[in-house]
């Protein structure tokens, strides 16, 4: 799986949006982005993923830059619930993918 | 989405004795994952929990020091044996079910077993 860089820590006034971005400049052809999420003492929470085009669900968008190398998960009204660690994952979507967590984005929200 | 239960949620064991955490998911998945994570770390993946048969561990983890079992779609238990302080961590069961083709299947996580080991 390709290996994705995140800056270690962010911080997002409440009521704003979040950009947290990745790279992932190793990525193949076949392999998605993945976004997930760990608040405190729980364990991590899907977001949402892509492989080619930017998609959104009810609780992010995410934006693949044309040449896939890297991309940004937008929370567009971050509230003090979404202060987590943010984990972007790179990998197959085949039913064997094992999801490798990298060290992640620990964003904080602001009041 | 699944939803994922273990026992214990926490517990303090001694030195050279062993744990084992029971993952319970609320309906039939096809794999069952065990993560590792340590203070302040992220997630490392231990095995992936075969259903019938012996676990896939990853490198640097062993059957003789994380005894996984899978007896149906529902259940695993990992153990952790002779244990030291290092093995301090929470522990992470996970499942996920397989869809067709290319199709995106979720891959969901019980609320971690967090161990001190004294």
């Amino acid at each position: 799986d390709a290996k994705t860089t995140q800056p270690p820590s962010m911080d997002c006034a409440e009521g704003r949006a979040a950009n947290l971005p990745c790279n992932h400049s190793t990525i193949s052809g076949n392999e998605y982005v993945y976004w997930y999420r760990q608040i405190h003492s729980q364990g991590p929470q899907y977001i949402i993923h892509g492989l080619k085009n930017n998609e959104t669900n009810e609780m992010a968008s995410l934006i693949i830059t044309e040449d896939r190398k890297s991309s940004t998960l937008i929370l567009p009204h971050a509230t003090l619930r979404d202060t987590a660690v943010y984990y972007c994952i790179v990998g197959g979507s085949g039913s064997a993918r094992q999801l490798t967590f990298g060290s992640g984005t620990q964003l904080t929200v602001l009041p | 989405s699944a939803v994922i239960s273990q026992k214990p949620s926490r517990d303090i064991c001694q030195r050279g004795t062993s744990l084992t955490i029971q993952c319970q998911v609320d309906s039939q998945v096809t794999m069952m994952f065990w993560y590792r994570q340590q203070p302040g770390q992220s997630l490392t993946l231990i095995a992936t929990a075969n259903q019938g048969s012996e676990a896939t561990y990853e490198s640097g983890f062993v059957i003789d020091k994380f005894p996984i079992s899978r007896p149906n779609l529902t259940f695993s238990t990992l153990t952790v044996s002779n244990m030291s302080p290092e093995d301090s961590s929470i522990y992470l069961c996970s499942g996920r079910t397989s869809g067709s083709g290319l199709s995106y299947n979720e891959q969901f996580f019980g609320p971690g077993t967090r161990l001190t080991v004294l």
